[in-house]
């Protein structure tokens, strides 16, 4: 059974400061991996995709990479914003194409 | 493009009670999965439909049902509802498996 994690639970930074945050998964047959980010009480905003023949994405101040034969992944946000403040979700599309396996999230605060 | 939308955005309901939660695709897209997100975890995976048949289902009890009209739309339906209910309620849509836009959710309380 695919189980999801991600480390830390919570995190806060000053403003400026670049991050990482880790997402772990225990079976590599995986489609793709996902990064969401939600704000509290919100729907899910697709950050970055990476298909499962991809190694990273990039999107302005965010960077994905995947290896799926360790079963990890992390997010890099560069010269992180208060606006970045949201909780970040990892998500494995896995042995049932169209499922979404997702962590329990990491909650974000970058303080000014 | 109105991307993925959802109704009703807050719903309350006391026990026992039957919900009925709605959503309508982004534009160009034939599936529709449905999410549960309880509070501080990440979204469930409830079932999905395509082509009006629900194609996949997750580890939810068959009170939990659904259905997809020929415009792609969908109900999700929960019967005999439960405390453990309460949720986010979220819809993705896609065109067959590529990726899934997500709508803004229903806040589903039930007392």
């Amino acid at each position: 059974k695919q189980e999801v994690t991600q480390i830390p639970a919570a995190l806060s930074v000053p403003e400026g400061e670049n991050l990482v945050l880790n997402c772990s998964f225990t079976d590599s047959a995986i489609y793709n991996l996902q990064w969401f980010r939600q704000d509290p009480g919100k729907g899910l905003t697709s950050l970055l995709l990476i298909q499962s023949s991809q190694r990273e994405q990039t999107s302005g101040r965010l960077n994905a990479s995947l290896d799926k034969s360790s079963g990890r992944s992390t997010l890099y946000i560069a010269a992180s914003q208060p606006g970045d403040s949201a909780t970040y979700l990892c998500a494995v599309e896995g042995g049932s194409q169209g499922n979404l396996i997702f962590g329990k999230g990491t909650k974000l605060s970058v303080k000014p | 493009d109105a991307g993925v939308t959802q109704s009703p955005t807050h719903l309350i309901k006391t026990r026992g009670q039957q919900v009925t939660l709605r959503c309508s695709p982004k534009s160009g897209h034939d599936t529709v999965s449905w999410y549960q997100q309880a509070l501080g975890q990440g979204p469930q995976f409830i079932f999905q439909y395509y082509e009006e048949e629900e194609r996949q289902r997750g580890n939810f009890p068959d009170r939990f049902s659904g259905h997809q009209f020929p415009n792609y739309s969908s109900e999700l339906n929960v019967n005999a509802l439960l405390l453990g209910d309460s949720a986010l309620y979220l819809c993705a849509s896609s065109y067959v498996d590529n990726e899934q836009f997500f709508g803004p959710g229903t806040r589903l309380t039930v007392l």
